[in-house]
């Protein structure tokens, strides 16, 4: 069955350094989708992909973190310098194809960092 | 604006109890609404979606539009429903921006 790759599952650094997540979507899936969620909360879409044009980054915070897919595959999320509050769950998910994957997600096992 | 909200951080029955998990939502126009489930050391994964109509896992959800609520219900909880429940909504079609509600922890005890 195909999946949404991510890595690192695990990241550890200290704050003021710059960290970098990857994410490659099941073959053929247009929509891509960053999103964090912070521990006993529910996942906040920091950045949405159509392609390799951004949907929306109006919840990304723009002055640490940046977010690529260049080719319209697999994509790349960064954040520089890393704080004490970005410590969460990063999650990649992708739309499925086909008229009934449409609104469907499928969710990659997650980036899990934390900032000391 | 877009909001889902789960009263229950955490719900606890017992095995062969109902279970009902809450979820309401605010949405300017006509919204889908979905469960999706986190099963320990598993990925966030779709349970059910309102325009399927299916029950998966025994699992049923109505989408009540008068009162803007997408209640997960299982008459018999089994322990292997134990997990993280959170309640989404999007709007139709692809390309659109999914809203997560802050999720409940089910615990099925024995």
């Amino acid at each position: 069955e195909a999946e949404v790759a991510q890595s690192p599952r695990y990241k550890i650094t200290e704050k003021s350094q710059a960290v970098a997540f990857w994410c490659d979507p099941i073959s053929g899936h247009a929509t891509l989708y960053w999103y964090r969620q912070i521990l006993g909360q529910g996942p906040e879409l920091l950045v949405q992909f159509q392609d390799e044009s951004v949907v929306d980054d109006s919840q990304l915070p723009k002055d640490r973190f940046s977010a690529e897919r260049l080719k319209g595959v697999d994509s790349t999320l960064k954040i520089q310098p890393a704080e004490l509050g970005d410590s969460a769950m990063y999650l990649c998910a992708s739309e499925g194809g086909g008229a009934s994957g449409a609104n469907v997600l499928t969710f990659g096992a997650g980036s899990r960092l934390t900032v000391l | 604006a877009q909001r889902v909200t789960q009263p229950e951080k955490l719900l606890s029955v017992f095995k062969g109890a109902p279970v009902e998990l809450k979820c309401n939502y605010s949405y300017s126009g006509s919204p889908e609404l979905f469960w999706y489930v986190q099963y320990s050391r598993q990925r966030l994964q779709l349970l059910l979606r309102h325009i399927s109509r299916e029950s998966i896992k025994g699992f049923t959800a109505d989408l009540n539009k008068g009162e803007t609520s997408f209640h997960l219900k299982k008459p018999f909880a089994q322990e292997e429903d134990s997990a993280m429940y959170y309640c989404a909504l999007s709007g139709l079609g692809y390309g659109q921006n999914f809203v997560f509600g802050p999720g409940t922890r089910l615990s099925v005890l024995p």
